[in-house]
């Protein structure tokens, strides 16, 4: 199976800091790669897909790009709305997530 | 709209049967071309794929996990199932319905998940 390592785990941040997160494949996997954003209690919402094309209705302050084995996910200033836990996830073959990367208040 | 909501109870015993079921409303799961799956997160942890049907039956799971799971759906109810039989403290956790348009895509609708947890 493909194994998605993010980095870093969790990640302490300000109001307006532009934030990168990193996602690993362990093989390539094309630019078939999705981000997700999870709130406490609630269910991932899907920010990004196929590497870098922004799902209808998320902030353009969302960016991703990367393609093969090395992926990011850029938000250029980060708002109080986006304090929460960040997964990607592999889609090449059967789905697999990273272990996620929590965004938190510095 | 699209929504999904899963149900079923959240505590089970050791060893017995998981069930839980997943109402989709907003599109009809028979004339739909997605694909419906099930995704688990234990407290505190990640989010793992369990397996998706299609709605004609078609079924495919996880290929790391035990042969355990049961994947079902009833179009006539617009609604699909999930069971785990002999179920232990490792499968607590949070369980999520979701959509993905094809076998190869993102999960693009999730319903807002259910606890389950395996304790006697």
């Amino acid at each position: 199976d493909i194994q998605m390592t993010q980095s870093p785990s969790t990640l302490s941040a300000s109001v307006g800091d532009r934030v990168t997160i990193t996602c690993r494949a362990s093989q390539s996997i094309s630019s078939w790669l999705a981000w997700y954003q999870q709130k406490p209690g609630k269910a991932p919402k899907l920010l990004i897909y196929k590497a870098s094309s922004l799902e209808s209705g998320v902030p353009s302050r969302f960016s991703g790009s990367g393609s093969g084995t090395e992926f990011t996910l850029t938000i250029s200033s980060l708002q109080p709305d986006d304090f929460a836990t960040y997964y990607c996830q592999q889609y090449n073959s059967y789905p697999t997530f990273g272990g996620g990367t929590k965004v938190e208040i510095k | 709209q699209l929504q999904l909501q899963e149900s079923g109870p959240g505590l089970v015993k050791p060893s017995e049967t998981l069930s839980l079921t997943c109402t989709v409303s907003g599109d009809s799961i028979s004339s739909s071309s997605s694909f419906w799956g099930w995704i688990r997160q234990p407290p505190g942890k990640g989010l793992e794929w369990i397996g998706s049907i299609y709605y004609s039956g078609s079924t495919y799971y996880n290929p790391s996990l035990k042969n355990q799971f049961t994947i079902s759906v009833d179009t006539s109810k617009n609604q699909f199932s999930l069971k785990l039989s002999s179920v232990t403290a490792a499968d607590t956790a949070v369980y999520f319905c979701a959509r993905h348009l094809k076998l190869g895509s993102p999960f693009d609708s999730w319903g807002q998940g259910t606890l389950v947890t395996v304790s006697s």
